[in-house]
């Protein structure tokens, strides 16, 4: 596609519920990144995944949080067992290449998921 | 530990006047800087960028200024428009585990008014 996918925009659930949100990177993008945005605060960094594989997953902040990445493609994250702390929205980022030192290459964003819990 | 901040939380100003949104960084060890716009209930928008090899990068109407000394981005708008109004967030790249994640500031909200 044009550019990177989310569904869906808005998912409003109750405590301790489970959750899966969805992330269609651009396509012929290596590299996937999951961030969060509170009310008001700066994105912070969840999890990253290089093709299917998830090197760098030190922001998830709990273990109720995993997520999964299939064909090096699409990529789920999911929340378990749903708290109010969570309400915030969840940003996916592409970009084109594997990490290499020195070369970072640029993030691009998708609109994000609107998370409520109620 | 380090982080990316933001000076001024919020800046107004007239339309067709020139802004400047500035960063502090924290990380000297940084070599990749990104102004993202975001705006109301969208995702970031890449803006520019700058590497630690630069001091300055123009671009159509912005132009991003890295001190490397004092560890300061700002990122300047010329002749801004009401359609420039958004939070506007500095960003570095920090490599870690493999992956070079962002580092966000909390964002400073511009406010254009006609």
């Amino acid at each position: 596609g044009a550019g990177v996918s989310q569904s869906p925009s808005n998912k409003v659930t109750e405590k301790g519920k489970d959750v899966e949100l969805r992330c269609d990177p651009i396509s012929g993008h290596t590299a996937l990144y999951w961030y969060r945005q509170s009310l008001g605060q700066g994105l912070e960094f969840l999890i990253y995944f290089q093709g299917n594989s998830a090197p760098d997953k030190s922001g998830l902040p709990s273990d109720r949080f995993s997520a999964e990445r299939t064909g090096g493609s699409v990529s789920t994250l999911t929340i378990q067992r749903t708290q109010q702390e969570d309400s915030a929205v969840y940003l996916c980022a592409s970009s084109f290449r594997a990490f290499v030192s020195g070369s970072s290459d640029t993030q691009y964003f998708g609109p994000g998921t609107r998370l409520t819990v109620l | 530990g380090e982080s990316v901040g933001l000076h001024l939380p919020t800046l107004s100003v007239q339309e067709g006047d020139n802004s400047i949104i500035n960063c502090a960084y924290s990380n000297s060890a940084s070599d990749y800087f990104i102004w993202y716009k975001q705006e109301s209930g969208k995702g970031p928008q890449f803006i520019i960028d700058i590497r630690s090899n630069m001091d300055k990068r123009q671009g159509q109407r912005v132009t991003v200024l890295l001190n490397k000394t004092v560890k300061h981005l700002s990122l300047q708008i010329a002749a801004t428009q009401p359609g420039d109004s958004a939070v506007y967030f500095c960003a570095e790249t920090e490599a870690g585990g493999g992956s070079e994640k962002l580092v966000f500031g909390k964002g400073t909200k511009l406010t254009v008014n006609p």
